[in-house]
């Protein structure tokens, strides 16, 4: 069975433009979970979907955005990119809500 | 809200010696789940194991246990026979268990584990 999948793995912007991450979970899981990994602030809640639905969302600017497809691949978008969005992007994918997450590879998002 | 918290930045063990890892975490609910992820050098987080607070015995996977003090709010991750490849940043991590809950995980700040030869 295929884990969660990350593309791409690698991403170098600049200040200002705009990114989309994609994350395809695992087959079956309908719970999708995005995380900001940094150095200082650690690892940081941004979204949760389930079944198309945003169904919590952490403390972070509307510049972060996210969406949820039938076959319940995720997508999250960063627009107007700071130096400080640097970081590991991190998604999760759970078979339902309260069960163990699986985590994909991350996409290390650099903006310089 | 919930608060995870990992007191020790860094630790070290020897090769087939026992380490373990403090959390405590601070919460209003009654039932929930626990984590011990364990995050390698390739960044990939792997999920360790796993408690559920209203189960009293300890999870144990391997050479992976834990002590789980509910009243204390404290969730340690002992390791025995410490492996070269069991170096890593681990992280304690909690989640609710409401039936209407969301999946979101709380992280600690994680515990870098060192292992000598």
């Amino acid at each position: 069975k295929a884990g969660v999948t990350q593309t791409p793995r690698y991403l170098i912007k600049t200040r200002g433009q705009q990114v989309t991450l994609s994350c395809s979970p695992i087959s079956g899981h309908r719970s999708v979970s995005w995380y900001q990994q940094t150095p200082g602030q650690g690892l940081q809640f941004l979204f949760e979907y389930f079944s198309e639905t945003q169904r919590n969302k952490g403390n972070f600017p509307g510049r972060f955005s996210g969406r949820q497809f039938s076959n319940s691949r995720s997508e999250m978008n960063v627009s107007t990119l700071e130096l400080g969005d640097s970081a590991l992007y991190l998604c999760a994918s759970s078979l339902a809500a309260a069960t163990e997450a699986f985590f994909g590879q991350g996409t290390r998002l650099t903006v310089v | 809200a919930q608060t995870v918290t990992q007191s020790q930045p860094e630790m070290s063990v020897q090769e087939a010696e026992t380490v373990t890892l403090s959390c405590t975490y601070d919460t209003s609910e009654s039932d929930y789940y626990l984590f011990w992820y364990k995050q390698p050098p390739s960044r990939q987080m792997i999920l360790v194991i796993r408690q559920e607070a209203y189960k009293q015995q300890n999870a144990t996977e391997n050479r992976f246990s834990v002590n789980f003090q509910k009243a204390a709010k404290s969730f340690s991750l002992k390791i025995s026979d410490s492996q070269l490849g069991d170096a890593a940043m681990y992280f304690c991590a909690y989640r609710s268990a409401l039936s209407s809950g969301y999946s979101t995980l709380t992280f600690g700040k994680g515990t870098m584990l060192l292992v000598s030869p």
